[in-house]
């Protein structure tokens, strides 16, 4: 099974700064990507497909890039509401593997 | 406005069962992979179980292959989790997700674009 791992997995960050959350997976996955966000209590949310695709709807400071092993979540400028938690996920139907990260929480400093 | 609900969680005790359900609106459900995933009380999510739209090609994470048979009816719109065999560490909040793809030349990529409010399931005697 794919393993992934991201970094950090807490950071504390202040409203305007640029944020950085790394996903590696332990085998290429090519660009089998997506970054979810989790407020507490409520359903994952969807940011970012194809390891870059910005969902439609989602502000344009969530940018993603990335491929084979390799992935990173950018925001360019933090926001209030930004506060949370962002998981990774691998999806490859074909071998029937959806794995998420462990997730990384962003909390304000 | 696509809608998904789930029900059915609650209190179990060890080695009991439970059925959870999902229901969706808002869209051909019929035409749409889904999967369940679920959440630890303070942990990360855990991908748990996948079906095809048609519900021919299954899937299950290890953690609960030969315990969790997940099913759908397209005629009611549902998604189904029957849960034995029940343990400790299956107690989470279970949420059903949609798949929707994205097509690129001969290939696609899937994603979690729909998301359950979570139906909360604790095992505990």
């Amino acid at each position: 099974d794919i393993q992934l791992t991201q970094s950090p997995s807490f950071l504390s960050a202040s409203v305007g700064d640029r944020v950085t959350i790394t996903c590696r997976a332990s085998q290429g996955i090519s660009s089998y990507l997506a970054w979810y966000q989790q407020k507490p209590g409520k359903a994952p949310k969807l940011l970012i497909y194809a390891a870059s695709t910005l969902q439609s709807g989602v502000p344009s400071r969530f940018s993603g890039s990335g491929s084979g092993t390799e992935f990173t979540l950018t925001i360019s400028s933090l926001q209030p509401e930004d506060f949370a938690t962002y998981y990774c996920q691998q999806l490859n139907s074909y071998l029937g593997d959806f794995t998420f990260g462990p997730g990384t929480k962003v909390d304000i400093k | 406005e696509v809608q998904l609900v789930e029900s059915g969680g609650g209190l179990v005790q060890p080695g009991g069962s439970l059925r959870l359900s999902c229901a969706a609106s808002g869209f051909t459900f019929s035409s749409y992979e889904m999967n369940w995933v679920r959440q630890a009380p303070g942990k990360g999510l855990e991908w748990v179980s996948y079906i095809s739209s048609s519900g021919s090609t299954i899937y299950y994470a290890d953690s609960v292959k030969g315990r969790f048979t997940i099913s759908r009816d397209n005629a009611k719109n549902s998604l189904y989790l029957q849960m034995n065999s029940l343990r400790a560490e299956d107690t989470a909040v279970y949420y059903c997700a949609r798949v929707i793809r994205y097509y690129y030349g001969s290939g696609s990529y899937p994603y979690f674009d729909y998301w359950g409010q979570g139906t909360l399931v604790t095992v505990s005697s």
